[in-house]
């Protein structure tokens, strides 16, 4: 099946720095990439659907300006934490379909990026 | 707007005994269906689907769930639990119109030796 990658898979940063998490889509091309968060022991909160060449349209409570999405490619999405604090910490996993025919409405998601702000 | 409830937050469970996780939707149009499983510090793997057709899918795994649009229920069900599927199950709802996938809040299966 299609191939979405995360990097990084962890990262640890003071507080008040950026983090940037990149989610490529390896093998097809996605024009459309959410981004969702997992808290410890909870479910996937949907944060983002990113739009290639568009901008991000945000879930009802995600600060869009705290929260920064690209989506440069049809291949590659980012997702920006501005000046990250201990809240932000969490576990944040990006998912594409794959439209070419082959995906059947499956999403495929990274294998997630954890994000600890000390 | 679309929402799944998961009843069982966790539901543990001896080897080789029978197991069903279950699963409510709510949704105003037509929907598809998922099903994932995250074991720890990993992402998502999908374990089935329902687009249309039959309403009893199979999956990997031996893994099977079955549709009912009245209940509006998509219940998984394996006949006989191993160790290595203790990990954490999500139940997943997309409409037929958008890509969003909205997920329930999870349930932690726990097999017990």
């Amino acid at each position: 099946g299609a191939v979405v990658s995360q990097h990084p898979s962890w990262v640890i940063c003071k507080s008040g720095t950026s983090v940037k998490i990149e989610c490529r889509s390896l093998d097809f091309q996605a024009t459309t990439m959410f981004w969702y968060r997992q808290f410890p022991k909870q479910s996937l909160m949907l944060m983002a659907t990113s739009n290639e060449g568009s901008k991000a349209t945000y879930e009802q409570g995600v600060e869009k300006d705290k929260f920064l999405i690209n989506h440069a490619s049809l291949t590659l999405s980012t997702l920006t934490v501005t000046s990250a604090h201990p809240e932000d910490s969490s576990f944040y996993i990006c998912s594409a379909r794959d439209r070419s025919g082959g995906g059947g409405y499956e999403q495929f998601f990274g294998p997630g990026t954890r994000l600890t702000v000390l | 707007a679309q929402s799944v409830t998961q009843l069982d937050s966790q539901v543990p469970v001896f080897e080789e005994a029978p197991v069903e996780l279950r699963c409510n939707y709510s949704s105003s149009v037509s929907v598809y269906l998922f099903w994932y499983v995250q074991y720890p510090n990993q992402g998502l793997q999908l374990l089935l689907k329902y687009l249309s057709g039959s309403t009893l899918v199979k999956g990997i795994n031996g893994f099977e769930a079955e549709f009912n649009k009245s209940q509006t229920s998509f219940h998984l069900r394996k006949p006989s639990v191993h160790i290595s599927d203790t990990a954490e199950y999500f139940c997943a709802v997309s409409d037929i119109w958008n890509d969003k996938v909205i997920f329930g809040p999870g349930t932690s299966l726990s097999v017990i030796p």
